[in-house]
C-alpha cells in the first residue's frame, strides 16, 4: 500500500533554531515529491523535488530528496514565529498524490 | 496579477442539492488542480488539468463528483448529489507547468468551504 509518513508530528522550538522534518514514503512509482507550508488557510507550495541528491533552496528554506532511502528532508535555519505552521509533505505515484498527515512546527519568540 | 479566485468562499446547502465550486486560474498557467481538506482526511488531490484536459483524476472519490475546464481561464468542480460527509475546504490551485518542466509551482487559491447540512 502507497503511504507517506512525516515525523515529528509536532515539534516546539525557539526562534533562531534549525529545524529538519522528515518525510519518508513507500510508492509503487515515483514521479515527485512535494512541500506544503500551510498556516490557517490555503496551502502554500513550497518545493517539488524530483531527483535524488539536488538541494532545492529558497531563502531559509531548503529540502533535498533520497530515492534510495525513500525520504526528503525539509530543513528550516534561523527559524521565525512567521514559520508557524503544519508542513505537508505529498508524493505523485504518476496515480494520485498521496499526502502525509503534516508536522505541526510552532516557533516561540 | 489576482492570484487564484476561488468561489463561493462559504457555501451551505442540503443533502441532495447540487454544489457548484468555480475556479480561475492565474492567467497564463496550464495546468489547474483541485483538492480537498477534512480534519478527517486532511489533504486530497482530487483532480488536476494540463492545457484543459483532465490528466488524472484518481482522486475524485465517486461518481458524484465531476470537474470541467472549458477553457483555460475557468473550471468547475461538481457534486450532484451533495452529501454531508463532503464538508470540507476545497482548494483550487494553477501552475505554469507539471512535475519536471520547472514551472511546477502551485499557487493556491482561498478555497470554499462548504458545508452540507
Amino acid at each position: 500500500e502507497d503511504k507517506v509518513v512525516q515525523s515529528p508530528l509536532s515539534l516546539v522550538v525557539h526562534e533562531g533554531d534549525t529545524v529538519t522534518l522528515n518525510c519518508s514514503y513507500e510508492v509503487t512509482n515515483f514521479r515527485s515529491l512535494l512541500w506544503y507550508k500551510q498556516e490557517k488557510k490555503a496551502p502554500t507550495f513550497l518545493f517539488m523535488l524530483t531527483s535524488s541528491g539536488i538541494e532545492k533552496k529558497s531563502g531559509r528554506l531548503s529540502s533535498i530528496l533520497d530515492k534510495k532511502e525513500l525520504f526528503s528532508i525539509l530543513n528550516i535555519t534561523a527559524t521565525q514565529t512567521g514559520d508557524s505552521a503544519v508542513y505537508l509533505c505529498a508524493v505523485d505515484n504518476f496515480n494520485k498524490f498521496y499526502f502525509g498527515s503534516g508536522t505541526k512546527l510552532n516557533v516561540k519568540p | 496579477d489576482a492570484g487564484v479566485i476561488q468561489s463561493p468562499r462559504h457555501e451551505v446547502t442540503e443533502m441532495g442539492q447540487e454544489v457548484t465550486l468555480r475556479c480561475k486560474p492565474i492567467s497564463g498557467h496550464n495546468s489547474l488542480f483541485w483538492y480537498r481538506q477534512t480534519m478527517m482526511r486532511g489533504l486530497e488531490l482530487l483532480i488536476y488539468f494540463n492545457n484543459n484536459v483532465p490528466i488524472d483524476d484518481s482522486g475524485m472519490p465517486e461518481d458524484r463528483f465531476s470537474a470541467k475546464m472549458p477553457n483555460a481561464s475557468f473550471s468547475t468542480l461538481k457534486i450532484q448529489p451533495s452529501e454531508p460527509r463532503d464538508s470540507a475546504v476545497y482548494f483550487c490551485a494553477s501552475s505554469r507547468g507539471l512535475a519536471g518542466s520547472g514551472l511546477e509551482t502551485q499557487y493556491f487559491g482561498p478555497g470554499t468551504r462548504l458545508l452540507v447540512l
